[in-house]
């Protein structure tokens, strides 16, 4: 079954470091999003992008993240300059058409802890 | 979207049914009910969906209510494995198509 993945399931970096979190979307599919969990919380939407494009962004996805689709089949989340409070958990996750009966499938994360 | 209401926690006696109830009182007509669940923190995983019918998968049954108001998720015979926080969502058509989590129902499968 396809299935969205993410790279790397765990990084830990210094503060003020810039990280870039990977995700590989079902083939296929158009719609891309990252979410973010900050331990014991819930999951938070950050972004949403298509056509190469942010369609909808959150009050979290501030100046310091950014994301990008640099090839057909790669979508980053990159984080400029980390702040203690950036430690989460990450989810990459991706749709394939817009439509509300259709289903939004996740990545298994990427565990960002920053020192 | 319209907001949903879940009770915190549940309890359930492994290889009986489990049934997870969601309140959406003020959901509109084109607005789908989802449920999605998070083991251990790994990434949410789908469980089923559905706009008024009843729906079945290999997961799992989706109950809803003729008003649409409220919503049960029934796993019909629970394992250890399906201890999880257990999320009820309504999405309406959007632009973006985005999902959003509320605090869930933590389910907890005893032997």
């Amino acid at each position: 079954e396809p299935e969205v993945t993410q790279t790397p399931s765990h990084q830990v970096t210094q503060m003020g470091q810039e990280v870039i979190l990977r995700c590989v979307p079902i083939s296929n599919h158009l719609y891309f999003y990252w979410y973010r969990q900050i331990l014991g919380q819930k999951v938070e939407f950050l972004v949403s992008f298509y056509n190469n494009e942010i369609s909808e962004k959150s009050e979290i996805f501030d100046d310091q993240f950014s994301v990008e689709r640099p090839d057909g089949s790669n979508f980053t989340l990159k984080i400029r300059s980390t702040k203690l409070e950036d430690s989460a958990m990450y989810f990459c996750a991706s749709m394939a058409f817009l439509s509300s009966g259709n289903t939004i499938y996740f990545g298994e994360g990427s565990w960002l802890t920053v020192v | 979207d319209a907001k949903t209401t879940q009770p915190p926690s549940m309890d359930c006696a492994e290889g009986r049914a489990a049934n997870l109830p969601c309140n959406h009182s003020t959901i509109s007509g084109n607005e789908y009910v989802y449920w999605y669940r998070q083991i251990h923190s790994q990434g949410p995983q789908y469980i089923i969906h559905g706009l008024k019918n009843n729906e079945t998968n290999e997961m799992a049954s989706l109950i809803i209510t003729e008003d649409r108001k409220s919503s049960t998720l029934i796993l019909p015979h629970a394992t250890l494995r399906d201890t999880a926080v257990y999320y009820c969502i309504v999405r309406a058509s959007s632009n973006t198509g985005k999902l959003i989590f509320g605090q869930g129902t933590t389910l907890q499968v005893k032997p």
